[in-house]
């Protein structure tokens, strides 16, 4: 059971690059969520997803998307990446009932220059 | 919305000194607590949480909460410290019946040998 999986763990992207950041998880998770990190203010909700085809905007969703085709993953997206998103971008899943807790992946730090 | 204040964003203490780290959270619905750590250069742990039941929760590695609803609080203690407790701690809440988490800005604690 590897929990919730991100890849890639490092990036480094020029600025106006794209990328994906891969989120998956094998425990027949609902609810899967990304955040990001930066120092001073916690983490902040960018996307979350509710079921497969269902995803809704968080905190600070500006210059991100997300797609949720299957139960498993949760993909990332940046079209064009800005150094203000340079951060450490955590995944994570949970189930639908809310008498459950959250398992997070182990993050991808993103640099953006 | 929901928001989460940790007042305490640093913290220094000697080995076998007691800790006591603040968090508040702001919307007086039903709630879920979540206290999480994270060691340096790894991804969030849950330490402890609170669904229902007793208020005084506890959790890994020593630690406990304590959730008062009058005050819209949920304190993090720890009776002594060590060297190992190095950490960032975070704060979270979730709204009973919604899945969204919403974080505090964190507690870095240096616990000194």
């Amino acid at each position: 059971n590897a929990g919730v999986t991100q890849t890639p763990k490092f990036q480094v992207l020029k600025t106006g690059q794209s990328m994906t950041l891969q989120c998956a998880q094998d425990m027949n998770h609902e609810y899967m969520s990304w955040y990001r990190q930066d120092p001073g203010m916690g983490l902040r909700l960018i996307h979350y997803s509710v079921g497969a085809g269902i995803t809704d905007q968080g905190e600070v969703p500006n210059g991100y998307n997300v797609s949720r085709s299957t139960t498993e993953d949760f993909p990332l997206r940046l079209l064009s990446a800005a150094p203000s998103q340079t951060s450490v971008y955590f995944c994570a899943s949970s189930r639908q009932d809310t008498n459950y807790g959250y398992t997070f992946g182990s993050g991808t730090r993103l640099t953006v220059v | 919305a929901q928001s989460v204040s940790q007042h305490n964003h640093h913290v220094i203490l000697s080995e076998a000194a007691s800790l006591e780290l603040g968090c508040n959270y702001s919307y007086g619905g039903t709630v879920n607590l979540f206290w999480y750590v994270q060691y340096p250069g790894q991804h969030l742990q849950l330490l402890l949480k609170y669904f229902s039941g007793d208020p005084l929760v506890k959790g890994i590695k020593g630690f406990e909460a304590e959730f008062i609803k009058s005050k819209f609080s949920f304190n993090l203690r720890k009776p002594s410290v060590q060297w190992s407790d190095t950490a960032e701690y975070f704060c979270a809440v979730r709204n009973t019946g919604f899945q969204k988490l919403v974080f505090g800005t964190g507690t870095r604690l240096l616990v000194s040998p």
